[in-house]
Parts: structure tokens; C-alpha cells; sequence
């Protein structure tokens, strides 16, 4: 088990700049969710996957902002034409859905966006 | 909707102390309540968690009772180390199927030798 891997760990990029992370669950985990951190709150949920399903979306998730979990292995979150309001740590964890209220969180250590 | 309120940090205490970070929170029904903690440079861990009114979850020394009748669940160590220092999340969970978790802003524990 070599835990839920996150790439890149920093991001800096310009105003309108594409962003792409990526994350490497657990391997036999079948969700894979996706949260926003800004400074000084607590996580946000923003979507969650069941195998390669985008199962759920929050509000926070503009249309620049766009995920895939191709095959239900790995997933992408990208933000097109990126705004200063993105900047943000970006986590992802995994999960072997039940379910049920003992399915357990696994989260990564995230990607740290910086929009100048 | 759902939300948690915690109180702000940092709280500072010396090795031994007593510690005690207080969570509310507003929700429909009878949610699952957890406390995540968050080590430097570290992802999220799960703490402990509890499912129903009157359960207490406890890990590490840590301990939380789910109260329905002041919806809290205040996290408790009776003798807190230098390695506890961390931000601790209260978060709940409604009745979605997967894990859509509502978070706290997060409270920030330095524990000085």
C-alpha cells in the first residue's frame, strides 16, 4: 500500500494559464474523490468518481474546470483559463466503496496551485 | 445545508497539558461526525469517527463523544505530546452513499516541550 500519490506537489502558473494534476489512488480503491483546500478553511468537496464514473459535481466546480478517471485507475483534474480565486491546495483521496458509514478516506498530501 | 463551526486556532499548550477543541455542527437527520487530522507536510488522516448519538470514537489517546442534544462532538486528550502539534477538522457526513464530507476550518495544536 503505498498510499494516494499526487503530482505535481507545487504549481505556480500566470492568470489564463492551463493546469493539469494528477492522482494515483490506492490501486484497488473503486472512488476517487476530489477536494479544495483555500487558506485558513477546510477541505471542499468538488466531485467524486465510482471506477471511471463521474458520479457527482458541486457547484464549486465551474465549467473550467473539468476531471476524468480514464479506465478507473488514475485521475485528472484540469482548470482551463485559470483565475487568482484558484489558487488553492488541491486533494485528492480514495476509498473501497461500501457504502456504508465505515468506507474509510485515504487522502493525498495534495497539489499546491498558485495563480499570479 | 450542512456545516461545522470549530474553534479558532492556534491553541498552545505544554506537554501534559489537557486538551480540548471544541466542534459544532448544523445538519438534517443524524449525520456520521469525524475528526481528521492533518501532520505537516501530510495528507488528511482519519482520527476517529462515531455514527450515532452517544457513541464515542476514540484513537491515540483522542476522544470524542457525538451528542445530539448540543450537536457537538468536542475532541478530548488528557495529556497531549510535542507529536500531536497539527491541525485537527471536525467534519460530518449526511446521508449521500459515498463520502461527501462537510469540514470545519481546522484547528491548529502547537505543543511545546
Amino acid at each position: 500500500d503505498t498510499g494516494v500519490s499526487q503530482d505535481p506537489r507545487h504549481k505556480i502558473t500566470k492568470r489564463g494559464q492551463n493546469v493539469t494534476f494528477r492522482c494515483d489512488p490506492i490501486s484497488e480503491h473503486n472512488r476517487l474523490y476530489w477536494y479544495r483546500q483555500t487558506l485558513g478553511q477546510g477541505p471542499e468537496f468538488l466531485t467524486y468518481f465510482q471506477n471511471e464514473a463521474q458520479l457527482e459535481k458541486s457547484r464549486l466546480l465551474s465549467d473550467r474546470f473539468s476531471a476524468e478517471r480514464p479506465k478507473g485507475s488514475f485521475s485528472t483534474l484540469e482548470i482551463q483559463r485559470t483565475e487568482q480565486g484558484d489558487s488553492a491546495m488541491y486533494l485528492c483521496a480514495s476509498s473501497l466503496g461500501t457504502g456504508a458509514t465505515n468506507e474509510k478516506l485515504f487522502f493525498g498530501s495534495g497539489t499546491q496551485l498558485s495563480v499570479l | 445545508g450542512n456545516s461545522v463551526t470549530q474553534m479558532e486556532g492556534p491553541v498552545t499548550l505544554s506537554e501534559e497539558a489537557f486538551l480540548t477543541i471544541n466542534c459544532t455542527y448544523t445538519a438534517t437527520g443524524y449525520p456520521s461526525l469525524f475528526w481528521y487530522v492533518q501532520y505537516p507536510g501530510e495528507g488528511l488522516q482519519l482520527l476517529l469517527k462515531a455514527t450515532k448519538a452517544d457513541d464515542k470514537g476514540s484513537n491515540k489517546g483522542f476522544e470524542a463523544t457525538y451528542r445530539k442534544e448540543t450537536t457537538s462532538f468536542h475532541l478530548e486528550k488528557g495529556s497531549v505530546q510535542v507529536s500531536d502539534s497539527a491541525v485537527y477538522f471536525c467534519a460530518l457526513l449526511g446521508y449521500t452513499g459515498f463520502q461527501k464530507l462537510v469540514f470545519g476550518t481546522g484547528t491548529r495544536l502547537l505543543v511545546s516541550p
